[in-house]
């Protein structure tokens, strides 16, 4: 029963370079999130979508860019990293009415 | 637009004692729910309790206990026998019935004293 899966779990890059975190669920879940989580700040929602095709802006979208083609997955895209998007980035998926299920999130150090 | 304050950034408790973490949140709406998560130095985010607002009884969870009191808008989580695996980051989140959203707190860093 894996539930909510992110890969990686740890990532260094360097300024301008881009990646792509994957998070996968298998909870059969509508509703996927991306929050990054800063000291001092919680967890600050980034993109959310509510189903497959669909994707919305969260708190603090720029820089950052989501797809959902398939239900089960949730892609975050980074075209061009700074070191302000060094973070802990977490992954979420739910139904309507019921808790956030999280991943073990990734850290992402820009430098 | 909804919030959710968590007022102590840190808070600390002996072995066996009890502790209490406190919440509010800011909301026009009527029907919601509330969520405590604990987040150990694993970093993975573990739900501890969560709470329909229109249930008036206090939701329980072995030695995890909520007051909430929904007209002063506050979600306060209580510890009893607290124990060293207790010691973790405490998120409090909020969300509407309808809406696609969840709010966070800022947390409180929990020690556990031996």
């Amino acid at each position: 029963n894996a539930g909510v899966t992110q890969t990686p779990k740890f990532r260094v890059l360097k300024t301008g370079q881009s990646m792509t975190l994957l998070c996968a669920q298998d909870m059969n879940h509508e509703y996927m999130y991306w929050y990054r989580q800063d000291p001092g700040m919680g967890l600050r929602l980034i993109h959310y979508s509510v189903g497959e095709g669909t994707t919305a802006k969260g708190e603090v979208p720029d820089g950052y860019n989501v797809s959902r083609l398939k239900k089960q997955n949730f892609l975050l895209g980074l075209e061009s990293a700074a070191p302000s998007q060094t973070s802990v980035y977490f992954c979420a998926s739910s139904y309507s009415f019921q808790e956030a299920f999280f991943g073990q999130g990734t850290r992402l150090t820009v430098v | 637009a909804q919030t959710v304050t968590q007022s102590q950034p840190e808070m600390s408790v002996q072995e066996a004692e009890t502790v209490t973490l406190s919440c509010t949140y800011d909301t026009s709406e009527s029907d919601y729910y509330l969520f405590w998560y604990k987040q150990p130095p694993s970093r993975q985010m573990i739900l501890v309790i969560r709470q329909e607002a229109y249930k008036q009884q206090n939701a329980t969870e072995n030695r995890f206990s909520v007051n909430f009191q929904k007209a002063a808008k506050s979600f306060s989580l209580k510890i009893s026998d607290s124990q060293l695996g207790d010691a973790a980051m405490y998120f409090c989140a909020y969300r509407t019935y309808t809406g696609n959203q969840f709010y966070f707190g800022t947390g409180t860093s929990l020690t556990v004293i031996p």
